[in-house]
């Protein structure tokens, strides 16, 4: 299933500086979710929106934050740059009706530099 | 969420069958296992889910012990193309706040 569009595809920052991700969902996916992936290992939660509105975190530091919007795209702004942040960024989003099963993006591999 | 425990990984030739089984001792009441499977440099993309007993769909079936602790992923005549990783998570029936492990890495020889 396609749906979720994720830019840009790579990005390379300096250490301090600040970037922001974006995901564009399909109509009526109203849940979505960032995910961080490390190299070798599998994704961790950042956050989730429905609605616009957070519901949900993981252990994740105050200067990952995001946004979500009425036409379904998405933000994740990640301030205050560290080497430890380059990853895999994920953007996973459900459509409402639909009982389980996200859709993820191809995500947005972030170097820190 | 309950935590999982899954081999690191699986090799195998095509044509056969896989079959993966992953652990989940502490699987809450209303949790549901959902496996998802990953290539390089893609999203995770979902394949099947079950509560109890058997789930079957057009690329995998799922076998889940009444005891709920255990399930296991069944692919049956693998190829090539199915060399990726795959993740077994357990959680709320609509995926919400995945916990995924390190999954078990899938290695399909010709």
């Amino acid at each position: 299933e396609t749906g979720v569009t994720q830019s840009p595809t790579h990005l390379i920052k300096t250490r301090g500086q600040q970037v922001t991700l974006r995901c564009s969902s399909q109509s009526g996916h109203n849940t979505v979710s960032w995910y961080q992936q490390a190299l070798g290992q599998g994704p961790q939660f950042i956050f989730q929106y429905y609605r616009e509105e957070e519901n949900g975190r993981g252990n994740f530091p105050p200067r990952f934050s995001g946004l979500q919007f009425p036409n379904y795209s998405s933000e994740l702004n990640v301030n205050a740059l560290e080497l430890d942040d380059s990853a895999l960024y994920l953007c996973a989003s459900r459509l409402e009706n639909r009982n389980y099963g996200y859709t993820f993006g191809s995500g947005t591999r972030l170097t820190v530099v | 969420l309950a935590k999982t425990t899954q081999p690191i990984s699986m090799d195998s030739y095509e044509g056969q069958e896989v079959n993966i089984t992953c652990s989940h001792n502490n699987i809450a009441t209303n949790d549901y296992i959902t496996w998802y499977q990953q290539f390089p440099s893609q999203g995770p993309r979902f394949i099947i889910q079950g509560y109890k007993t058997k789930v079957t769909n057009e690329v995998a079936s799922l076998f889940i012990p009444a005891d709920r602790k255990s399930s296991t992923l069944s692919l049956p005549r693998v190829s090539l193309s199915d060399t990726a990783v795959y993740y077994c998570l357990v959680g709320d029936r609509y995926g919400n706040k995945l916990v995924f492990g390190a999954g078990t890495i899938l290695r399909v020889k010709s």
